[in-house]
């Protein structure tokens, strides 16, 4: 079955960018969606389809994909900002969505 | 608006079946494009989906859980049901449902827009 894997956690200064990795197999040729879930909440989307933004998510937030790894980039973190953040596929070969194992953020 | 809001048992058994209803407003699973996914979080843990139906009643299922799971939907209603067999204390978790949309590019994908607050469940004896 396909796999996703996330560092388990990303520590960033206020102000400064974090970069969120999301490893699978071919990733480049999938849509990948960015999913940011704060404690006691529901996830949110922030990033669908490798690059667009979610409705009412700042610029800072920005997303890429190639090859093996998509990439959400949030630039001058804020301490709002820390979440767990999950990536997604679809995987056409199962016919099933994937979750990534998760990265935690965290804003020191 | 869009909102959704998962509704069941706090509490079942294990071998019992364990029903959850997502009801939604702001949307018609009736119109193209439009779907319902289920997806649940152990304690502490990741992210797992569960099953999405879509709007011209296609249904998708995790292949793990295959088995023990069914989505229907009642589109009068506005609402989805999803069952599963069999439950187990490994099930205790957090049970959300959340509208998928198809973007087109070149390309369909569907992705979570908006996600109900969830429902807890506890499997135990």
């Amino acid at each position: 079955s396909y796999v996703l894997t996330q560092p388990p956690s990303v520590s960033v200064a206020p102000g400064k960018t974090a970069r969120i990795t999301c490893g699978g197999n071919n990733i480049g040729s999938k849509s990948v969606h960015w999913y940011q879930q704060k404690p006691g909440q529901a996830p949110a989307v922030v990033i669908y389809d490798s690059g667009d933004r979610a409705s009412g998510i700042p610029e800072r937030f920005s997303g890429s994909n190639s090859g093996s790894t998509a990439t959400l980039t949030i630039s001058r973190v804020e301490a709002g900002d820390e979440a767990d953040y999950y990536c997604q596929v679809w995987d056409s070969s199962s016919d099933h969505y994937v979750f990534g194992t998760g990265t935690k953020v965290t804003v020191l | 608006q869009v909102t959704l809001r998962e509704s069941g048992p706090a509490l079942v058994k294990p071998t019992q079946t364990l029903t959850l209803t997502c009801s939604f407003s702001g949307f018609s699973l009736s119109t193209s494009g439009m779907c319902v996914s289920w997806i649940r979080q152990p304690p502490g843990k990741a992210l797992e989906w569960l099953a999405r139906i879509d709007w011209d009643d296609d249904k998708h299922y995790s292949t793990s859980l295959k088995t023990s799971l069914t989505i229907s939907k009642d589109t009068s209603k506005n609402q989805v049901v999803l069952t599963m067999t069999n439950m187990d204390p490994v099930d205790t978790g957090t049970y959300f449902c959340a509208r998928t949309r198809r973007g087109e590019r070149a390309y369909f994908y569907y992705y979570m827009d908006v996600w109900g607050k969830g429902t807890t469940v506890t499997v135990s004896s």
